[in-house]
């Protein structure tokens, strides 16, 4: 079975801080996601990769930056964080492109 | 481009009673379709999936999804749920052949009483 790991599992931080969430797939998947989840709204695509050093845009991307290192890892930087950023983010991870997906546990962001 | 409605916020259902969950997506191509379910302080997890072939498709704990392209439906059903059914439920499409990403509803907290 597929295995996701978010890092760290909860985290406050002050306006204008910087964050960094971490991510890890241990089965070789080529494609990761970053989603925020917020009520009302369901989860939201912020940014995607598929493979080391490859970004994608997703649907909610501004105030949010990412970096894939390698296969396994996956960083979602938040630079100036704002109290709109307070939010629950997931991270998933798929073998190809479209197909389902395996989620982490979340990381539950609070920005006051 | 694709979006995913999932017109019921709440769902309060009786122990033993059937189930049905409503979700309609907007996709012009060949979608991809699931239901995900995720129970309080986790992370999502797969029920089902529709990818080709037989539009009734069989998830985990005897849920079942239809895909109805006429209709653009893909509704979660279940005959008889538990206690344990208790979670958020959410519908989700993706591309074949596209651009890779996911399109979430907005969700149903289901209510399972005694």
């Amino acid at each position: 079975e597929a295995a996701v790991t978010q890092s760290p599992r909860n985290k406050v931080t002050v306006t204008g801080g910087n964050v960094t969430l971490s991510c890890r797939q241990t089965n070789s998947h080529n494609y990761m996601y970053w989603y925020r989840q917020d009520t009302g709204h369901g989860l939201r695509l912020i940014h995607y990769s598929y493979g080391a050093g490859n970004l994608q845009i997703g649907d909610v991307p501004d105030g949010y930056k990412a970096t894939r290192t390698t296969q396994e890892d996956f960083f979602l930087l938040l630079e100036l964080a704002s109290p709109s950023q307070t939010s629950l983010y997931f991270c998933a991870s798929s073998d190809w492109g479209g197909r389902e997906q395996y989620f982490g546990p979340g990381t539950r962001l609070t920005v006051l | 481009a694709q979006s995913v409605t999932q017109p019921d916020a709440r769902v309060t259902v009786s122990e033993g009673a059937s189930l049905q969950l409503r979700c309609k997506y907007s996709y012009s191509g060949t979608p991809y379709l699931f239901w995900y379910v995720q129970y309080p302080r986790q992370g999502l997890q797969l029920l089902l999936k529709y990818y080709s072939g037989d539009p009734v498709v069989q998830g985990v704990n005897g849920f079942e999804a239809e895909f109805i392209k006429s209709n653009s439906s893909f509704h979660l059903r279940k005959a008889s749920v538990h206690w344990s059914d208790s979670a958020v439920y959410f519908c989700a499409v993706s591309a074949k052949g596209g651009n890779y990403k996911y399109v979430f509803g907005a969700g149903t907290r289901l209510k399972v009483i005694a």
